[in-house]
């Protein structure tokens, strides 16, 4: 079965680091993989996915993700953060069989806080 | 301008009541999906119909029935609301199902907060 794993349940760091929100997957084939942000109250907004190609996919508010096959992992990179990318951050792959291939399983989310 | 909207934001009712949830999306999306989020913010898929069509049912109480008048609109009835229904839910929508729609994420409305009393 489809599934991911975020081992963080929180994240802390200074305004201006870089920031990295873990996420490994397991998937028998090739993984479809996609990151969320949520805000407070409010629903899931895509940052980016990665379908193929290209290991280091880029996404919105300057957040990239770097796929991993070896180690089957899916950081979610900044190079620097921002107060207001304090959030709660899901990562999320898609099923891969076919009585499952409409399903997106979500991890746990990590909650990023970004101190001034 | 919104792209998945639902009604109402907030519901709060008392236990055994009868209440709907409405979604709507505007981006001409074919498929539809229903999540649950829990106070420990864990997503659930619940339901899922693409062009009004049933595709995903995960094990819901039978309270809980989806109904699909279009591929525009999902909406969530639930039955004899029990204390363990409060949460948040979640309506959301991608662009086709199957292969063909493989690489494409799905986009979330606001979600609609019930608590039960």
């Amino acid at each position: 079965a489809q599934s991911v794993a975020q081992p963080e349940d929180q994240v802390n760091v200074a305004e201006g680091n870089p920031l990295t929100v873990k996420c490994t997957y397991s998937v028998s084939g090739n993984p479809y993989l996609f990151w969320y942000v949520q805000y407070p109250n409010r629903g899931l907004q895509f940052l980016l996915k990665y379908i193929t190609g290209d290991n280091l996919v880029k996404g919105s508010y300057g957040f990239e993700a770097e796929f991993n096959k070896s180690q089957t992992s899916f950081h979610l990179k900044k190079p620097s953060a921002l107060v207001s990318d304090s959030a709660l951050y899901f990562c999320a792959v898609r099923g891969f069989y076919l009585y499952n291939f409409n399903k997106f399983y979500f991890g746990s989310g990590t909650k990023l806080n970004v101190k001034p | 301008d919104t792209a998945v909207s639902q009604t109402p934001k907030y519901l709060v009712t008392q236990m055994g009541n009868d209440k709907s949830i409405k979604c709507e999306q505007n981006l001409g999306h074919d498929t539809m999906y229903w999540y649950k989020q829990d106070s420990k913010k864990f997503l659930k898929i619940m339901f899922s119909y693409n062009n009004k069509e049933l595709i995903i049912n995960e094990t819901v109480p039978n309270r809980f029935s989806p109904k699909s008048p279009d591929k525009a609109h999902l909406n969530l009835h639930i039955n004899s609301l029990e204390l363990g229904d409060s949460a948040v839910y979640f309506c959301a929508s991608s662009l086709r199902t199957g292969l063909a729609g493989v690489r494409n994420e799905q986009f979330f409305g606001p979600g609609t907060r019930l608590t039960v009393l």
